[in-house]
């Protein structure tokens, strides 16, 4: 069975530039999570969504960070423009349920560097 | 403030030797714990969990110990391998909330041969 696929693995921009990143969570896992990391901290929650509905963003920048899973599997997140302060590592992960102990699967996230 | 801490940012430990990773937490409404490990380039893959009802589960060489009065928990691995040399991070899960995973910052173990 295929783990989270995250894309793309690097990203490398300028500040103010627009950037996006990819994942498809494991198949049947209905919880999605993005997660920021950065160096020498623990993975941060930045939204959660049941299927198709975002039920925790309370963490996610809304000024300049967005995220969809318009058909409640793949979803996006983007940040624009970008800042200095967001070069971190992105994790996405996905779970069956939410509440029941369910561990979450982690992709191998996407590295950001804002120049 | 950090509700889930892990003062140890390392540790080394002997090849065969008991490697135990410290976690300590402050909020009392949390009811599951859970360890994640990371190789470098890798996401956290999951360890080990127990509930807060538990005091202790095992797992082949790796057991986490809870101790709810102290706030406090540990993973211990027996015996400690070169492939165990990663980042552990502890996690617990506010049951009280949505669920979701407040994580520690991490140790990293290194297992010398």
């Amino acid at each position: 069975e295929a783990g989270v696929v995250q894309s793309p693995r690097y990203k490398i921009i300028e500040k103010k530039q627009p950037v996006a990143f990819w994942c498809n969570p494991i198949s049947g896992h209905n919880t999605l999570y993005w997660y920021r990391q950065n160096l020498g901290q623990g993975p941060e929650l930045l939204i959660r969504y049941e299927n198709e509905e975002a039920v925790d963003d309370s963490q996610l920048p809304k000024d300049r960070f967005s995220a969809e899973r318009l058909k409640g599997v793949d979803s996006t997140l983007k940040i624009q423009p970008a800042e200095l302060g967001d070069s971190a590592v992105y994790l996405c992960a996905s779970s069956l349920r939410t509440n029941l102990g369910n561990e979450q699967f982690f992709g191998p996230g996407t590295r950001l560097t804002v120049l | 403030d950090q509700q889930v801490k892990q003062n140890s940012p390392s540790l080394s430990v002997q090849e065969g030797r008991i490697s135990i990773l410290n976690c300590d937490y402050t909020n009392s409404m949390f009811d599951y714990f859970l360890w994640y490990k990371k190789y470098p380039a890798e996401g956290p893959t999951f360890l080990i969990s127990i509930s807060s009802i538990k005091d202790k589960n095992e797992d082949g060489r790796f057991t986490v110990f809870l101790n709810k009065s102290a706030k406090h928990l540990s993973l211990h691995i027996v015996p400690s391998q070169p492939g165990d040399s990663a980042v552990y991070f502890c996690a617990a899960k506010d049951g009280g909330s949505q669920g979701n995973l407040i994580f520690g910052k991490g140790t990293k173990l290194s297992v010398k041969p």
